[in-house]
């Protein structure tokens, strides 16, 4: 099993939607998570913590299942510029590595 | 605001010939690593660096790779003879606390093209 498992997508939606990722990770001892973005060949940029509680950061939502090892990231009022891959990422506990799913590609079309 | 610099931004080399990628972390970083990606495939784990010595390693990296800090500012990271599968982007990262995963900030990458 994949230690973190992404939609594989792409997802094309119009400018105004709303969408969703998924995202699932294998290791239990993971303690930290994240949402990067990552445009065509550049390096991922933080897009958002992810904490237990779930969070909020303007149009973005993110929550996190520690029971079912599962996260989330909601876009709403979708942008053209929100066009790129989305990479949930985690990191185990006790380690400074971080693994990275392979990634969902967003495209906002006009 | 701060950024990780890397050099050159694209490296085409021959097969079975060394190359260096180089970095220069933010200057108060103390954490420093390199992962990799494949074109199409996710980013990967290579190394990470801490105190002048590897901290943690992936199955990837193997005897062919090496990391070093030669001056205080550059990181850099030496394939001893580079195969067809090592075309990847190379990423530099850095970051102020070790653990939890926060902090990090990336370079913009190498592209190495074996050929």
């Amino acid at each position: 099993r994949k230690e973190v498992e992404q939609d594989p997508g792409p997802f094309n939606v119009p400018e105004g939607a709303t969408v969703a990722f998924n995202c699932t990770y294998s290791n239990s001892a993971s303690q930290s998570f994240f949402w990067y973005r990552q445009d065509c060949r550049k390096e991922p940029k933080l897009l958002m913590s992810v904490y237990s509680s779930g969070n909020e950061d303007g149009r973005f939502t993110a929550q996190l299942n520690r029971a079912s090892q599962y996260i989330s990231l909601l876009i709403r009022d979708s942008k053209l510029s929100d066009s790129a891959t989305y990479l949930c990422v985690v990191n185990r506990r006790g380690y400074s590595t971080l693994t990275f799913g392979k990634g969902t590609m967003l495209l906002v079309s006009p | 605001e701060p950024e990780v610099t890397q050099t050159p931004s694209h490296q085409v080399t021959q097969m079975g010939q060394e190359v260096i990628l180089r970095c220069v972390p933010i200057s108060n970083h103390l954490y420093f690593y390199w992962y990799r990606q494949i074109l199409g495939q996710k980013v990967e784990f290579l190394v990470s660096f801490y105190n002048n010595e590897i901290s943690e390693k992936s199955e990837i990296f193997d005897d062919q790779f090496s990391v070093e800090r030669p001056d205080g500012s550059n990181f850099t990271l030496k394939i001893r003879s580079t195969k067809l599968e090592d075309s990847a982007m190379y990423f530099c990262a850095s970051s102020v606390d070790r653990g939890r995963g926060y902090g990090y900030t990336f370079g913009s990458g190498t592209r190495l093209t074996v050929v």
